[in-house]
């Protein structure tokens, strides 16, 4: 089946722990994206990546890491640096600008 | 850059009923204006999309107008049922952000009930 997999569905981490979500495609889109849901807040664009080895900030990025060295996979690493990491994360690739989603990635900070 | 409102942020609505959820947007150079449905636990999955050049579509039950002076679109949900129950984004292509395909902008949702 064609899709986007984010793995793991959900993650625990402590505080000062960095810690990274994957994000594999296989539909073959050029473009793919990093957003982070908190409640009542929408979807809040991380970074975005529109070809393999470039990448550029969101709106959000600060405390945020990404490569993208395949056009399959885009991971996204949360550092110790972003003060309050525990949302929803949720992946998304795109052909021609109509965003496909991943299940997303719960990540909680203890 | 592209600003996008939503309203309402809840509505509730009995079964058989229909619903309408408004979104604006303060770009006039937007011009690809998508919805998406997000059941509880999972990631948004596109509903009905428009572009600037089509003022109405509609699929089933689902339609989404939009008014290009007012810079304002409406999701409409005819005949709701229980299974429409889920958290409703809209969103506007901003075409200053993100090269040439755009990046979207997102409104807030609005969380739908339907009560059987």
């Amino acid at each position: 089946d064609g899709g986007i997999t984010q793995s793991p569905k959900y993650l625990f981490r402590k505080e000062g722990q960095n810690v990274t979500l994957s994000c594999e495609q296989n539909l073959n889109h050029d473009a793919m994206y990093w957003y982070r849901q908190d409640p009542g807040q929408g979807l809040r664009l991380i970074y975005y990546s529109q070809i393999v080895n470039d990448f550029q900030k969101g709106d959000i990025a600060e405390g945020y890491s990404v490569s993208r060295e395949k056009k399959e996979s885009f991971p996204l690493t949360v550092t110790s640096a972003q003060k309050n990491p525990t949302a929803f994360y949720l992946c998304a690739s795109s052909y021609t600008g109509e965003l496909f989603f991943g299940e997303g990635s719960r990540l909680t900070v203890l | 850059g592209e600003n996008v409102e939503q309203h309402p942020s809840t509505l509730s609505v009995q079964e058989g009923d229909s619903a309408v959820i408004k979104c604006t947007y303060s770009d006039s150079a937007s011009n690809y204006f998508p919805w998406y449905k997000q059941e509880l636990g999972k990631g948004p999955q596109l509903i009905i999309d428009i572009r600037s050049n089509v003022g109405e579509k509609k699929d089933q039950r689902i339609a989404v107008t939009l008014n290009k002076t007012a810079k304002h679109f409406s999701l409409h949900i005819t005949e709701t049922q229980p299974e429409d129950s889920a958290v409703y984004f809209c969103a506007a292509r901003d075409m200053n952000y993100g090269g040439s395909q755009g990046n979207l902008i997102f409104g807030k949702g609005t969380k739908l009930s339907v009560k059987p």
